[in-house]
């Protein structure tokens, strides 16, 4: 089985201040992780990846996340909100079944207060 | 630039009708995927093919149809058997793998259906 939670649907936070999108994921395999970012109206656009390499990754616009297989969790986090960072976030997990699965979280909708 | 391109942007269906979802891609990918999106609910798969004359139903194919004739095209048929075919429908792309690590998948601007 296979599945992805992401804990908060909505996150509000002021610019300039940090951000932290929480995910939680489980897998009977070793999966890959990514994070996608998407604005009203637009497809997704991936913001970074884990793929078994360095467990602390960096993505586009200064997000990272960390991949911490004893918590089973892969969060993102950003230093310093900017208001260009509102928009939709989802964790996406991907591993073997049959095919190469997806796996989606519901999305957390980002809110970034001037 | 190589990219995804589906069409059109805004697509409404008068009850009954069945249309079609445009999905071309020209990043020689050979796996291409259609997502249903709700608010709230996250992406569902609704097809997928791996190569081409070839596909799979994903989690809610029911009164969708899909064909797979070029490797670069993947067009959706929404049915009048499709009863709540409202949403936004985004196709991606990817390069095929049989083992990790995984590629991602790209995704095209998107479609939003309106049955009137």
């Amino acid at each position: 089985a296979q599945s992805v939670t992401q804990l908060d649907s909505h996150v509000s936070v002021s610019e300039g201040t940090p951000v932290l999108l929480r995910c939680n994921y489980s897998s009977s395999y070793s999966p890959s992780l990514f994070w996608y970012v998407q604005h009203p109206n637009k497809g997704l656009q991936l913001l970074l990846k884990y793929t078994s390499a360095a467990t602390l990754v960096k993505g586009i616009n200064g997000f990272e996340a960390e991949f911490k297989k004893s918590e089973t969790s892969f969060h993102l986090t950003k230093p310093s909100a900017h208001m260009s960072d509102a928009a939709e976030y989802f964790c996406v997990v991907v591993s073997l079944g049959g095919y190469q699965k997806v796996t989606f979280g519901t999305g957390t909708k980002l809110q970034v207060i001037p | 630039d190589g990219g995804i391109t589906q069409s059109p942007k805004y697509l409404f269906r008068k009850e009954g009708q069945n249309v079609t979802l445009s999905c071309e891609q020209n990043l020689n990918h050979d796996a291409m995927y259609w997502y249903r999106q709700d608010p709230g609910q996250g992406l569902r798969l609704i097809y997928y093919s791996q190569i081409v004359n070839d596909f799979q139903k994903g989690d809610i194919a029911e009164g969708y149809s899909v064909s797979r004739e070029k490797k670069e095209s993947f067009p959706l048929t929404v049915t009048s058997a499709q009863k709540n075919p409202t949403a936004f429908y985004l196709c991606a792309s990817t390069r095929r793998r049989s083992g990790g690590p995984y590629n991602e998948q790209f995704f095209g601007p998107g479609t939003r259906l309106t049955v009137l």
